[in-house]
């Protein structure tokens, strides 16, 4: 199946940083999407992005799907952007679709 | 905005009980999915189901598991005999066929 990695594994950063997390797939993908997980374990949307750059705040995402990555910046880092950070993938095979997530990027906002 | 809900948010049962998770899709959406989350690691899937049968599972959705849409609202996932390792969240999403997957705010299960 498709392979996703994320990089880097672990971010400590001080409040009003900016960071860039990566994600990396093994194959071409129709359906990519970035989450949010909060210290309470819900996973919160952040962006729907196949292909392109989307931005929404202080957040924005790029894709390059020909070169199989994603970069999801955050800038002015605030403590409450801490959390883990998933990639999810789907590679549509036969008309189903699932989602394959990479291990997360955890991110620690330090005040 | 619509959102995907689930119930319990955290539920504690005895190895060998039968657990249900009830999840409410969003209302147009036709897709519906399990994941779980063992603690510290990734999302994993579970299953997918469409037009009231299963799409697409996993090899860790072996027989122990089964899930249903009982009416027009309610999405189901059914552990017959848990295992102390089916502690994990799990989570339901949905979505219209090709787009975003919408998550619930998942059910912590705990097996004692």
């Amino acid at each position: 199946g498709i392979q996703v990695e994320q990089s880097p594994p672990d971010l400590i950063l001080q409040e009003g940083a900016n960071s860039t997390l990566r994600c990396n797939f093994s194959d071409s993908v129709n359906n990519l999407q970035w989450f949010h997980q909060n210290p309470w374990g819900q996973l919160i949307n952040l962006f729907y992005i196949p292909s392109g750059t989307k931005q929404n705040g202080r957040l924005s995402a790029t894709t390059v799907a020909t070169e199989r990555y994603s970069l999801l910046y955050i800038s002015s880092s605030q403590t409450t952007d801490s959390g883990v950070y998933f990639c999810a993938v789907e590679r549509r095979n036969f008309g189903n679709e699932k989602l394959t997530f990479g291990t997360g990027t955890r991110l620690t906002i330090i005040p | 905005e619509p959102e995907v809900t689930q119930t319990p948010s955290h539920q504690v049962t005895q190895m060998g009980q039968e657990v249900i998770l009830r999840c409410v899709p969003i209302s147009n959406h036709l897709y519906f999915y399990w994941y779980r989350q063992i603690l510290g690691q990734k999302v994993e899937f579970l299953v997918s189901f469409y037009n009231n049968e299963i799409s697409e599972k996993s090899e860790i959705f072996d027989d122990q598991f089964s899930v249903e849409r009982p009416d027009g609202s309610n999405f189901t996932l059914k552990i017959r005999s848990t295992k102390l390792e089916d502690s994990a969240m799990y989570f339901c999403a949905s979505s219209e066929r090709g787009y975003e997957q919408y998550f619930g705010p998942g059910t912590r299960l705990t097996v004692t």
